[in-house]
């Protein structure tokens, strides 16, 4: 089965610019997650989805961060304006459900905000 | 609050020696626990999980995992490392709780280096 696709995997970008990232999770899945790993860091949650709808965006910088999953496939996450601490790789990942199936993770976008 | 120690920022062991990451977790009901693992530049891949049951976990790639409920330890162990396996190691709890399931808590890793 294919795995979770990613894209761009590398960004760089000047602080107060926007930018988007594309997550297409594995067929099937319901739940699709975007975490964010700071250097150093574990991820960190920033969304959920189950569907097309959020289940959980208490961790979302809602002032800067946007995150959209229509039609219950594909994900996109936006930053606007960035930040220089949104330097980050971004994280999607899927899953049939709870989190007692573990997830399937992507392997990320490196986003460098200078 | 839900939370993951991971006491070791970095070890290293020489190849074919035993290996034991620590972990620790804070979590009020039954852990779903995970340890996953993450090479440079790649998302991160699950070795194994705990649910319920045997609190021996066999995972992937020859590792294994010990729950300890008295100790809220899940500790990942294998016991002769190969020059593969020099990754960073996360472990993680899963929660579940209200209308939020499946979000995981993450450790801040452990970076292993596997000298020859």
């Amino acid at each position: 089965e294919a795995g979770v696709a990613q894209s761009p995997r590398y960004k760089i970008i000047e602080k107060r610019q926007s930018v988007a990232f594309w997550c297409n999770p594995i067929s099937g899945h319901a739940t699709l997650y975007w975490y964010q790993q700071i250097l150093g860091q574990g991820p960190k949650l920033l969304i959920q989805f189950q569907n097309n709808g959020v289940v959980d965006d208490s961790q979302l910088p809602k002032d800067r961060f946007s995150a959209e999953r229509l039609k219950g496939v594909d994900s996109t996450l936006k930053i606007q304006p960035a930040k220089l601490e949104d330097s980050a790789v971004y994280l999607c990942a899927s899953s049939h459900g709870p989190s007692g199936y573990g997830y399937t993770f992507g392997s990320g976008t490196r986003l460098t905000v200078v | 609050a839900q939370s993951v120690t991971q006491p070791d920022i970095h070890i290293t062991v020489s190849e074919g020696a035993s290996l034991e990451l620590r972990c620790n977790y804070s979590y009020g009901a039954t852990p779903y626990l995970f340890w996953y693992v993450q090479s440079p530049g790649q998302g991160l891949q699950l070795l194994l999980k705990y649910f319920s049951g045997d609190t021996l976990v066999q995972g992937i790639k020859g590792f294994e995992a010990e729950f300890k409920r008295s100790q809220s330890s899940f500790n990942l162990r294998k016991p002769s490392v190969h020059w593969s396996d020099a990754a960073e190691y996360f472990c993680a709890v899963g929660t579940n709780y209200g209308g939020s399931q499946g979000n995981l808590i993450f450790g801040k890793g452990t970076k292993l280096s596997v000298k020859p």
